[in-house]
């Protein structure tokens, strides 16, 4: 069965540009979940959809927005990008089973110059 | 706002021994998930806990959530330096539905 697939791997971005970014989750899992990582906040959740509804939603800028097809996959966008939007990127998708834990992407590594 | 803390930060033994890392927090979690990150990838589920006391084992890994769910351990015997990299414990609340809280994590690294 094939994981979670994001894209693109990796991406450098000028300061004030935008950006969007992509998931595929698991076959058959509904909902999906954006986390940013960075050395010096660790893993911090962005926002999670399910069936095509943001479920959830931490606790960052309006500048990120994300969303769901009605095919599970996901996209995450960020405006007017800042110096410190750098990070990995990484998507989790769940079947929301109680228990059954997320299996994440590999990510993907934002650079803002 | 419910925090994870692990500890330590970093570790860095010798193949062939034992490690504890701790995971605590004053909050309850309703689950508690450990996950393994190597660089340049995602984290990689190792195991999800639900019972406070609830103790469970794959291989050389054991892992334990606390009597009242706010605390978790990840023991690893024998390292093998296939082991190293970041460990990361997360909590699922039970007020927050499905976003995790996640530690800051342990580096841990195995020489041979």
């Amino acid at each position: 069965k094939a994981g979670v697939t994001q894209t693109p791997r990796y991406l450098i971005k000028t300061r004030g540009q935008q950006v969007t970014l992509s998931c595929s989750p698991i076959s058959g899992h509904r909902s999906v979940s954006w986390y940013q990582q960075t050395p010096g906040q660790g893993l911090q959740f962005l926002f999670e959809y399910f069936s095509e509804t943001q479920r959830n939603k931490g606790n960052f800028p309006g500048r990120f927005s994300g969303r769901q097809f009605s095919n599970s996959r996901s996209e995450m966008n960020v405006s007017t990008l800042e110096l410190g939007d750098s990070a990995l990127y990484l998507c989790a998708s769940s079947s929301a089973a109680p228990g059954s834990g997320y299996t994440f992407g590999s990510g993907t590594r934002l650079t803002v110059v | 706002t419910q925090l994870l803390e692990q500890s330590p930060q970093f570790l860095s033994i010798q193949e062939g021994e034992n490690l504890t890392v701790y995971c605590n927090s004053s909050s309850v979690f309703s689950s508690l998930q450990w996950y393994r990150q190597e660089p340049g990838e995602g984290p990689v589920l190792l195991v999800t806990v639900v019972t406070g006391g609830e103790v469970k084992k794959l291989k050389r890994l054991t892992f334990q959530f606390g009597d009242a769910r706010k605390d978790s351990s990840l023991h690893i015997t024998a390292a093998q330096p296939g082991d190293t990299g970041l460990y990361l414990c997360a909590g699922g609340g039970e007020t927050s539905g499905s976003r995790l809280t996640f530690g800051e994590g342990t580096q841990l690294t195995v020489n041979p």
